[in-house]
């Protein structure tokens, strides 16, 4: 059974481009969020996706952009890097209707910005 | 708002004895639920553990236990029987009913010592 995939697992971009994250969900879940983790900081929410639509939105700018297709996997697309983009990016898959909500992570995507 | 307050940033214990954890948190709910989660330096989030705000007993999976102290808000996390994989960061989650997004601590890094 295929846990959270995440992909490109490390990349160093340049300020003022752009980049794409890509997360597959753990088999059979279909709820898809992204996590901004900063060195020493715990994980601050971005987005979810559902039905192939953002559900709720953290306190990030528009520059931050997801994507869900089909096949519940995700896209987290940033523009106009900065140096503060630079962290750890995790995507986390649920079921939508579960009890307790549980969120199961993938090992992340390191963004440097230089 | 919810917040999660973890006062320990880093805690030492010795192999095969038992720690402790703390959080508290804050919220105006009254439905909402507590997650613990441990992060190796791999970077991936690993669910331990939940508890749901209604729930009456203290929830256990395994070596790991959440002493739940409601009038308190804190939910701190028991680790029996200490093993030297159990050095990781730890993170304090809570969500609630009506909101999709997970508010997380900024950690404990756990360190067991042979």
């Amino acid at each position: 059974d295929a846990g959270v995939t995440q992909s490109p697992t490390h990349l160093i971009k340049t300020r003022g481009q752009q980049v794409t994250l890509r997360c597959s969900p753990k088999s059979g879940h279909d709820t898809v969020s992204w996590y901004q983790q900063a060195l020493g900081q715990g994980p601050q929410f971005i987005f979810q996706y559902y039905e192939e639509e953002e559900r709720q939105r953290g306190n990030f700018p528009d520059r931050f952009s997801g994507h869900q297709f089909p096949n519940y996997s995700s896209e987290l697309n940033v523009n106009a890097l900065l140096l503060g983009d630079s962290a750890l990016y995790l995507c986390a898959s649920s079921l939508a209707l579960t009890n307790t909500g549980e969120l199961f992570f993938g090992e992340g995507s390191r963004l440097t910005v230089l | 708002a919810q917040k999660i307050t973890q006062t320990q940033p880093g805690m030492f214990v010795q192999e095969k004895e038992a720690v402790t954890l703390d959080c508290t948190y804050d919220t105006s709910d009254q439905s909402y639920g507590l997650f613990w989660y441990k992060q190796p330096s791999s970077g991936e989030m690993i669910f331990l553990i939940y508890q749901g705000s209604y729930d009456e007993q203290n929830a256990t999976e395994g070596r790991y236990s959440l002493n739940f102290q409601k009038a308190r808000k804190s939910a701190n996390l028991v680790i029996s029987a200490s093993q030297l994989g159990d050095s990781a960061m730890y993170f304090c989650a809570i969500t609630s009913s009506g909101t999709y997004k997970y508010i997380f601590g900024t950690g404990t890094r756990l360190k067991v010592l042979a």
